[in-house]
């Protein structure tokens, strides 16, 4: 599948900090996908983009869907500790196949 | 919604047995994906279903993999025969239109 290059590959917060990450992929997807992963669960879905340009908020989560269709951002405001955890991003071009990024480890600054 | 339900939710087995790791999705989707996942290799695909109808095997590591959606409500994952470097964790997930996939808890299977 195609490859997705998510970075920083870890980061450290601060409670109150806002945060943030990105994909790029050398292919276009028609949809992005964000997902967060707790240590021995699945991913669960945080939110779907559809559109070229779409910008869209869940609460302290923020996504972009980037205007060439090839990059994703995530934002998140003002993090507290429930926040870690490995975020990924997904891609998908129609076939209803998702091709995943390496995922971004956060974890609370000591 | 229970969400997606996978059993069991550790498996330890020894090189050589046959597993078999089972999956209901959530009711109403029609779409049906198996995934893996490693240190290595991350997430990947390895196959999915579209109302019950294998659509995509192309994931599949080998033919010691194997993968039925005998109804709506259900689906396994077989390995046979098993070996140690097929340890890692394996997540169902449904879609109702193909896009967002909700995951369940995961299998993790551990091959001694």
């Amino acid at each position: 599948g195609q490859q997705l290059n998510q970075s920083p590959q870890s980061m450290f917060i601060q409670e109150g900090e806002d945060v943030s990450m990105n994909c790029t992929s050398s292919s276009i997807f028609n949809t992005w996908l964000w997902y967060k992963q707790d240590p021995g669960e699945g991913p669960v879905l945080l939110i779907a983009l559809y559109k070229a340009g779409e910008l869209t908020s869940n609460g302290r989560l923020t996504a972009q869907f980037g205007i060439t269709r090839k990059d994703s951002f995530l934002n998140i405001s003002a993090s507290i500790p429930s926040d870690v955890g490995i975020y990924f991003c997904a891609g998908q071009l129609g076939d209803y196949k998702l091709s995943f990024g390496a995922g971004t480890t956060v974890t609370v600054r000591a | 919604d229970a969400g997606v339900i996978q059993s069991p939710r550790h498996e330890v087995t020894e090189m050589g047995q046959e597993v078999t790791l089972r999956c209901k999705p959530i009711s109403g989707h029609d779409y049906l994906f198996w995934y893996r996942q490693t240190m290595m290799r991350g997430l990947e695909l390895l196959i999915y279903f579209n109302n019950n109808v294998p659509i995509d095997d192309s994931g599949m590591p080998e033919d010691r993999f194997s993968a039925k959606m005998p109804n709506a409500s259900f689906s396994t994952l077989k390995i046979q025969p098993s070996e140690p470097r097929d340890s890692a964790v394996y997540f169902c997930a449904s879609s109702p239109q193909g896009a967002e996939a909700f995951f369940g808890q995961g299998t993790r299977l551990t091959v001694v």
